[in-house]
């Protein structure tokens, strides 16, 4: 049962452009939704992230815009850069001591110079 | 900086070996997780621990088993390897809260022939 589900699976953007990528959760308890980027190679590594009690939070070029009653989040970029060209990743948890967490499927983007 | 480290980042293995994947994390965080990640379907857990000894089932645990015996190591065992395992194996660590940051080790690229 797939929990967290992400679109588009990948994307291709030109340089300097907006890159959107978007996300869905079914369990209303989830409270923590973090975006991982991997790198080819790489394990993936915290983006950003955000809380339900907020309905954006901005990190440089990188925004999460949520919207708790429609059950999505999403993540922006902002003039996307070649070096932004990576597998990102949606997910949510809960926050408690024994709270697994839930990827999405993941959305490969290409930043065209 | 935590440092999530897995034994092997390539490995071969026949149909029908015992197979062990090894990860250690130096940060004394409480939870461990194990994924496998697969072009299109993302980041599946396979088995989360919470505590020494102590495991959750995933998504998919079917032919795989785990064991923590300390809080550092968290190993993955595939009981008799299947090519259908052949996959990206990815290792996590956390502290013991669900809004806390994940970090990931490299990943083993296990090839079952």
């Amino acid at each position: 049962q797939q929990q967290v589900k992400q679109s588009p699976q990948s994307l291709i953007v030109q340089k300097g452009g907006i890159s959107i990528i978007n996300c869905a959760y079914e369990n209303t308890a989830f409270d923590y939704f973090p975006w991982y980027q991997q790198f080819p190679g790489k394990g993936p590594a915290l983006l950003i992230a955000i809380r339900p009690d907020v309905s954006e939070k901005k990190e440089g070029r990188f925004t999460i815009s949520f919207n708790k009653s429609a059950k999505q989040f999403s993540l922006h970029i902002m003039d996307s850069q070649p070096g932004d060209s990576a597998t990102y990743f949606c997910a949510a948890s809960i926050t408690s001591s024994a709270s697994k967490i839930i990827f999405g499927s993941g959305t490969r983007l290409s930043i065209r110079p | 900086d935590v440092k999530v480290t897995q034994s092997s980042r390539y490995l071969v293995k026949r149909t029908g070996e015992k197979v062990f994947l090894e990860c250690v994390q130096d940060m004394d965080h409480e939870n461990m997780f194990w994924y496998r990640q697969d072009p299109g379907l993302g980041l599946r857990l396979i088995y989360f621990s919470y505590d020494v000894k102590m495991k959750e089932k995933g998504d998919i645990p079917e032919g795989y088993s785990v064991s923590r015996e300390k809080k550092e190591r968290f190993s993955l065992i595939l009981e008799s390897a299947s090519t259908n395992q052949t996959s990206m194996y990815l290792c996590a660590s956390r502290l013991g809260q669900g809004n806390t940051e994940a970090f990931f080790g490299q990943g083993t690229r296990l090839t079952v022939v």
